[in-house]
């Protein structure tokens, strides 16, 4: 069955860096598009960032646009995420998906999601 | 960027009873419509996509019903595990991909 797990979020600083990592297994990681999409506490959902199966596209939400690079290792069945210039309202669960359908635009499958925590 | 709109913010019904739950975009979509399920502590999990196709291993009780603007998630008879979270979201022009604010299912 699909599995993704994430990991790598923890505490960091205002204007720090941190990398998260999704770890895939039951599926053929290098045809899937992959998203990341972020949940503020108590808050609703919002995606964050997609990739191509292939890393040749790659689209950002404005909000993270320049400060947040989503990229993919496909011998290694990973996706990344590595956010710089942290602010506190990024902190959030956040979430690695599938993107299902023809154009990667349905979030079938879902990681059980890794906290970040934005704070001095 | 679409705008989903959901009503109501929250629902209060009992075991057994129907719900319906909708969600409404401020343009078209077409029927690029997915429906997810959030439980306290849990990840989404997908519910329905294009508007109206269940995903794997979703009950039958379980329908999604629209297309352009108007969407609705119904709930035929509430099981007690249906309570939850449950969110619209839009693949029709993007980026970004959209959510509604979501819907809070809650026994009455």
């Amino acid at each position: 069955q699909v599995q993704l797990a994430e990991s790598g979020g923890g505490v960091v600083q205002p204007g720090r860096s941190l990398r998260l990592s999704c770890a895939a297994s039951g599926f053929t990681f290098s045809s899937y598009g992959m998203h990341w999409v972020r949940q503020a506490p108590g808050k609703g959902l919002e995606w964050v960032t997609i990739i191509w199966y292939d890393g040749s596209k790659k689209h950002y939400a404005d909000s993270v646009k320049g400060r947040f690079t989503i990229s993919r290792d496909n011998s290694k069945s990973t996706l990344y995420l590595q956010m710089n210039s942290l602010r506190a309202e990024d902190t959030a669960i956040y979430y690695c998906a599938r993107g299902g359908g023809y154009d990667y635009g349905t979030f079938d499958s879902w990681g059980q999601g890794t906290l970040v925590t934005v704070s001095s | 960027e679409i705008v989903l709109t959901q009503s109501p913010a929250t629902l209060s019904l009992s075991p057994g009873e129907r719900a319906t739950l909708s969600c409404r975009a401020s343009q078209s979509v077409n029927t690029y419509l997915a429906w997810y399920q959030q439980k306290t502590g849990q990840a989404p999990r997908l519910l329905i996509h294009d508007a109206s196709n269940r995903a794997t291993g979703i009950p039958a009780r379980f329908s999604g019903s629209g297309s352009g603007t108007d969407f609705t998630l119904t709930i035929s008879s509430l099981e007690p595990e249906d309570f939850a979270v449950y969110y619209c979201q839009q693949r029709s022009n993007w980026p970004p991909y959209t959510f509604g604010q979501g819907t809070k299912l809650e026994i009455k």
